[in-house]
């Protein structure tokens, strides 16, 4: 079975800027998850996405959104980039139908810098 | 609120010794804990979850934790540690208090195993 994808693996952007990165899950997976990861906060959680409906959202500005497809596949969004945006963008998913007790699988990332 | 620490930023243990990363939780109900290895330029890699019963869990490659409600504690430990797992190791709790879905991650904890 193939794992979580994420497309691109780099992307360079200048400040101000928009990007949208994507991620697909591993097939049979519903719920998609995306996470920041710098060196200065470690991992934070953005946002979740379950059956196309976002169902949990971390503490990051309105600038960051994200959208699911029918098919599981999810996109993240960032306007109006910052320097402070430049990060390990990362996608996991999971069943979603076992609760809280599934495993995440996590993809291999989108590495983002703003210049 | 749901919290992980983990409170060495860095181990060093020598090849075929044994290596503990330590982690310590703090959560509202049953704690659903988990541990993942990062290696450079890669996703997060699951080795092994806690959710219910035997307090010592068996993962991925060698890899093991014990859970210890006492001390609110979820030590991951291997028997003899190889070069190949230096790396950078993440102890995460499952924050369900919120309702939804959403992973807390420790600060993580950089593996250095010396040949």
């Amino acid at each position: 079975k193939a794992g979580v994808t994420q497309t691109p693996r780099y992307l360079i952007k200048t400040r101000g800027q928009q990007v949208t990165l994507s991620c697909s899950p591993i097939s049979g997976h519903r719920s998609v998850s995306w996470y920041q990861q710098t060196p200065g906060q470690g991992l934070q959680f953005l946002f979740e996405y379950f059956s196309e409906t976002q169902r949990n959202k971390g503490n990051f500005p309105g600038r960051f959104s994200g959208r699911q497809f029918s098919n599981s596949r999810s996109e993240m969004n960032v306007s109006t980039l910052e320097l402070g945006d430049s990060a390990l963008y990362l996608c996991a998913s999971r069943v979603g139908l076992a609760g809280d007790t599934d495993t995440q699988y996590f993809g291999p990332g989108t590495r983002l810098t703003v210049l | 609120a749901q919290s992980v620490a983990q409170p060495e930023d860095q181990v060093n243990v020598a090849e075929g010794n044994p290596l503990t990363v330590k982690c310590t939780y703090s959560v509202s109900g049953n704690p659903y804990l988990f541990w993942y290895v990062q290696y450079p330029n890669r996703g997060l890699q699951f080795l092994l979850k806690y959710i219910t019963g035997d307090n010592l869990v068996k993962g991925s490659y060698g890899f093991e934790a014990e859970f210890n409600k006492s001390q609110t504690s979820f030590h991951l430990k291997k028997p003899s540690a190889l070069v190949s797992d230096s790396a950078l190791y993440f102890c995460a709790v499952r924050d369900i208090s919120t309702g939804g879905f959403k992973t807390i991650f420790g600060a993580g904890t950089r593996l250095f195993v010396k040949a």
